[in-house]
């Protein structure tokens, strides 16, 4: 089993749509949760960093964390074509092993039709 | 803020030669890694390193050697390129590593190896 899972998709909504991206991981002992945008041909961009539980709000995006349930989501409101790449969900924070170790999914791939 | 940096951004090479894929950042995090990237497989690990002259194994260490003489430089060499190392690569540094910290990655490199 692996540590973080990931839909690949693709996830296809027309613009303006609210855009649902979902990550559930094994190990309850993450801490630091993460998610990245990643356009083609390019390197991982950090969009979102929440420690521990709860929400976090950027302009458009929201961030929820849910370690109970070890489910963690990013929201996307008013989609926009610009919007459209494949999105990380990663962890870490494992606090008794792996201090080095960061744990991605593999990505979901999203396309915001205009 | 230059970040990270890595070149070649592009490099098509024969099998069984030496190729050097090179890493600058200019945050002066203590921690950089060397990910490669494969449909199916995600983001993998192959060498970290927590400070100069302190390297270690990732997941897919094997044809694969580092060096980091200097903080902000961190080296991936493939000793003797084989096909199965046709990946794109990333280098990443973060400035604590997974115990709390973020992990910023480069651009990348696309390695072809015929």
């Amino acid at each position: 089993q692996k540590e973080v899972e990931q839909d690949p998709g693709p996830l296809s909504v027309p613009e303006g749509a609210i855009v649902s991206l979902n990550c559930t991981y094994s190990n309850s002992a993450f801490q630091y949760f993460m998610w990245y945008r990643q356009y083609s041909r390019k390197g991982p961009e950090l969009l979102m960093y929440t420690y521990s539980s709860g929400n976090k709000e950027d302009g458009r995006f929201t961030a929820q964390v849910d370690k109970s349930s070890k489910y963690i989501s990013l929201f996307i409101r008013d989609s926009q074509p610009s919007d459209s790449a494949t999105y990380l969900c990663a962890m870490s924070g494992n606090p008794t092993r792996d201090f080095n170790k960061f744990y991605f999914g593999s990505g979901t791939k999203l396309n915001v039709k205009p | 803020d230059a970040g990270i940096t890595q070149s070649p951004r592009y490099k098509i090479t024969e099998t069984g030669r030496q190729v050097t894929l090179m890493c600058h950042q200019t945050w002066s995090h203590s921690y950089m890694f060397w990910y490669r990237q494969d449909l199916g497989h995600g983001l993998r690990l192959i060498y970290y390193s927590a400070a100069a002259d302190i390297t270690d194994k990732g997941e897919v260490p094997d044809g694969y050697v580092v060096s980091r003489s200097k903080t902000e430089n961190f080296p991936l060499t493939l000793e003797s390129a084989t096909r199965s190392q046709t990946s794109v690569y990333f280098c990443a540094s973060s400035l604590q590593g997974a115990r709390g910290n973020t992990i910023y990655f480069g651009e990348g490199s696309w390695l072809t190896v015929v």
